[in-house]
């Protein structure tokens, strides 16, 4: 069964420091890759998608991710966290060759950067 | 959550009524999703539209209908017979229906509550 996987519930990194929330997937060929971000009670904001080319995507933010065929990972990346980065995080993918854009979404990871 | 509005805000249903939940778009999309949000399991696809007066069954439809009589406007009704149906409600458009690479952008969602 194609899947997306967020291995970590939750990430607690200082501010200023990196940070990492880590997803992978497993869906055949090469799929497409997405981040969205979830503040409290709101819906979800698109932070950046990977389609072809360069593995290293840049986004909103300034978030990034590194797409990683081999080892079938997306992780998104911040070189210096801020407070105001806390929220949960999704992954989600979306086949190659589906008929419909469907996509298939991680279970979320709570961000939580102390001050 | 630009573009796609959600109404009501919060809803507060009770056993055995049948409650709509409203989605509106202004981005000219052709396609609007409707998810489930349940804490710890990430989003779940109830139905989807590609194009007016057309719509799909997502991965859990029971207990859910839907319409789309204009392009715009995509609304979600939870019937009685829906048995678990308090959550957060998340309606999303994209550009076309059938381009894996397009992105999906979220309204605010409506968070309903059985009573």
């Amino acid at each position: 069964a194609q899947s997306v996987a967020q291995p970590e519930d939750q990430v607690n990194v200082a501010e200023g420091n990196p940070l990492t929330v880590k997803c992978t997937y497993s869906v055949s060929g090469n799929p497409y890759l997405f981040w969205y971000v979830q503040y409290p009670n709101r819906g979800l904001q698109f932070l950046l998608k990977y389609i072809t080319g360069d593995n290293l995507v840049k986004g909103s933010y300034g978030f990034e991710a590194e797409f990683n065929k081999s080892q079938t990972s997306f992780h998104l990346k911040k070189p210096s966290a801020l407070v105001s980065d806390s929220a949960l995080y999704f992954c989600a993918v979306n086949p190659v060759g589906g008929a419909t854009n469907k996509l298939i979404f991680g279970t979320g990871t709570l961000l939580a950067v102390q001050p | 959550d630009g573009g796609i509005t959600q109404s009501p805000k919060y809803l507060f249903r009770k056993e055995g009524q049948n409650v709509t939940l409203s989605c509106e778009q202004n981005l000219n999309h052709d396609a609007m999703y409707w998810y489930r949000q349940d804490p710890g399991q990430g989003l779940r696809l109830i139905y989807y539209s590609q194009i007016v007066n057309d719509f799909q069954k997502g991965d859990i439809a029971e207990g859910y209908s839907v319409s789309r009589e204009k392009k715009e406007s995509f609304p979600l009704t939870v019937t009685s017979a829906q048995k678990n149906p308090t959550a957060f409600y998340l309606c999303a458009s994209s550009i076309t229906p059938r381009e894996s690479t397009d992105t999906q952008y979220f309204g605010p969602g409506t968070r309903l509550t059985v009573l």
